[in-house]
């Protein structure tokens, strides 16, 4: 299958600062790409949807403030968390889909933040 | 609205017996149906798929489903468990179209025992 890269897959940060999470697409074009939320022993929670180029879709309830989306070309796709809090703490998931294609997403592997 | 429920928390079997992971799914048009897999502390792995065509549908690691349209299920299967299987399964469904969104289920933790 198609490969998706997540990076950090852990990342500490304080209370206060930015955290940037980078999701790749290493042999497809991701035209398509979702990022998800996901807490302990829960299913995933989708955040936003952005396609190449323009501005994310927030889910409702997802402050776009506060969860910068960026996917300013087909292989990459980026999240910033920030003024980083404690409650952001958790699992951050992306995925990808060659919408040309009309398949499955394929996901990275995750990110683990915590804020301390 | 389209959703998933998966109605099982957890599923205990055996190694070598057969494993069954339900899932039923609510959507309005022609379902896209997905089987994932996930590990500890990892992202999901695609397992297969239901698009369109054959109902009975085989994925990576021995893993099959089989879509039925009129119980609207989409129930996971393996013949024969092994310990490796032991992870969280989720189930998802979305609509064909770019616009469309996957909708998971809760996830069935598979624990495969000796």
């Amino acid at each position: 299958g198609a490969v998706v890269s997540q990076h950090p897959s852990r990342v500490i940060c304080k209370s206060g600062t930015s955290v940037k999470i980078e999701c790749r697409s290493l042999d497809f074009q991701a035209t398509t790409m979702f990022w998800y939320r996901q807490f302990p022993k829960q299913s995933l929670m989708l955040m936003a949807t952005s396609n190449e180029g323009s501005k994310a879709t927030y889910e409702q309830g997802v402050e776009k403030d506060k969860f910068l989306i960026n996917h300013a070309s087909l292989t990459l796709s980026t999240l910033t968390v920030t003024s980083a809090h404690p409650e952001d703490s958790s699992f951050y998931i992306c995925s990808a889909r060659d919408d040309s294609l009309n398949t499955e997403a394929f996901f990275g592997q995750g990110t683990r933040l915590t804020v301390v | 609205a389209q959703s998933v429920a998966q109605p099982e928390d957890q599923v205990n079997v055996a190694e070598g017996n057969p494993l069954t992971v339900k899932c039923t799914y609510s959507v309005s048009g022609n379902p896209y149906l997905f089987w994932y897999v996930q590990y500890p502390n990892r992202g999901l792995q695609f397992l297969l798929k239901y698009i369109t065509g054959d109902n009975l549908v085989k994925g990576s690691y021995g893993f099959e489903a089989e879509f039925n349209k009129s119980q609207t299920s989409f129930h996971l299967k393996k013949p024969s468990a092994l310990v490796s299987d032991s992870a969280l399964y989720f189930c998802a469904v979305r609509t064909g179209g770019t616009a469309s969104k996957l909708t998971f289920g809760t996830g069935t933790r598979l624990q495969v025992t000796l």
